[in-house]
This record gives C-alpha cells, sequence and structure tokens, in this order.
C-alpha cells in the first residue's frame, strides 16, 4: 500500500527560506516527484529524485532518503507567486508508473 | 503543441446521466492517466492506460469505465453519475515507463453532480 504523509499548511515570510517535509511508505519504488499546484490550476512539476542526495533547480532544491522514506522541497528567496499546494508523489512500478500522491503542503507567503 | 487537453472544461449533471471526459495529447505519449483530485484527499488514480488498446484500474475505479482507441486520446465514462462523483478531473500523460518520466496534466474538468 501506499502512505504519504505531509504537512497540511505552512506560511513564510517573502525572501525567506522554507522546507515541505514528506514520508512515505510504499512498495515499488521508483522515484518521488513534486509538483507545485495552484489554485484552480493543473499540477506542474517541479523535481524528480530516485538516488539519495540533493536535486538542486534554480531557487527549488529537493532531497531524498530512500532508507528513511523521507524527501523535502527546499524553496529559497521565497515570492509571492510561490504561494500554492506542494504535492509530493511516488512513482509506483506496480500500477503502469501512476503516481501516489499526498495530500499536498499548502504555502503562503506573506510581505 | 498543445500538450495535454480536456474537454469539457466544466459540466453540471443530474444524478443518473452519463457523460464522458475526453483527454488528447499531441506529445505521442504511450502512458496516460485519470486522477480525480477532492478537498482534503488529493490527487487519486482512477484508471491508467500503457499504451493503445490498454486499461487498468487504478485506485478509486468504481462507477467509472475508460478506453484508449487511439494512441492519443484517453476517455473517462461515468455511465449513471452520483453527488460522490463531483470532483475536477484531471488527465496527465507521460512518455514511457519509468520513474523518471515526467506526467503532464491537462488543465482539468471541473464536474458537478447535483
Amino acid at each position: 500500500g501506499q502512505n504519504i504523509d505531509q504537512p497540511t499548511e505552512m506560511t513564510a515570510t517573502e525572501g525567506a527560506i522554507v522546507q515541505i517535509n514528506c514520508t512515505y511508505q510504499t512498495s515499488g519504488f521508483n522515484g518521488l516527484f513534486w509538483y507545485q499546484q495552484h489554485a484552480g490550476e493543473a499540477p506542474t512539476f517541479l523535481s524528480y529524485n530516485v538516488l539519495d542526495g540533493l536535486e538542486e533547480k534554480g531557487r527549488f532544491s529537493s532531497f531524498l532518503s530512500r532508507s528513511k522514506g523521507y524527501s523535502y522541497l527546499l524553496l529559497k528567496e521565497l515570492q509571492m507567486k510561490d504561494s500554492a499546494s506542494y504535492l509530493c508523489a511516488v512513482s509506483n512500478s506496480n500500477s503502469g508508473y501512476a503516481l501516489n500522491f499526498g495530500k499536498g503542503t499548502s504555502l503562503l507567503v506573506t510581505p | 503543441n498543445a500538450g495535454v487537453t480536456q474537454t469539457p472544461k466544466f459540466r453540471v449533471l443530474k444524478t443518473g446521466q452519463s457523460m464522458t471526459l475526453l483527454c488528447a495529447q499531441d506529445m505521442n505519449h504511450e502512458y496516460m492517466y485519470w486522477y480525480r483530485q477532492d478537498p482534503g484527499m488529493g490527487l487519486r488514480l482512477i484508471h491508467y492506460s500503457v499504451g493503445e488498446g490498454t486499461t487498468a484500474k487504478g485506485e478509486v475505479p468504481d462507477g467509472y469505465n475508460v478506453s484508449r482507441l487511439k494512441k492519443q486520446n484517453f476517455l473517462l465514462g461515468l455511465e449513471s453519475a452520483a453527488p460522490s462523483q463531483t470532483s475536477v478531473y484531471f488527465c496527465a500523460s507521460s512518455r514511457s515507463q519509468g520513474g523518471a518520466e515526467t506526467q503532464y496534466f491537462g488543465p482539468g474538468t471541473r464536474l458537478l453532480v447535483l
């Protein structure tokens, strides 16, 4: 089965750094994705990790520890437009590599 | 290159009515997926397809049927709509199998069943 947990809500200040954690328990693990979803819009891809370690992409970084079933998304130099929901998802080789999503973390960036 | 498109964008149904949601992709992707998104529940997989002519059940398949007659299209059908099927439906596609293949999402279809 799949169990993916992430905080429901977070608030951070413009210009600051925020870390969104995700823990998972899964069979058939084939990588972990982070998606960003603005209200009323489709999810858009942010990052992918399949090996342990940190992947950096501009202001966003994502970390994975497979042995701990743990990932985090790090957002630096926060901007108002970063206010969105951040979805942690695990790719499952047992179901056509469909994504199993957490419930999402709603991030509010304040001035 | 439109990516993934969904038709319609919004629909209101009465209980017991039927409808079909259309997903189309122009990226020549093999894999296609239907998800539903409900408040507090996250995205859940309904059905998926690993190629033309193939379909498989996901986490929440009851009350839905799908067809993949053409590689570029993935249809989701509701034979007898129920209020519990009020949701936002997202279609996604990916190039091939393998965890590294990013899924691209359509804009969503908002369905209200009265």
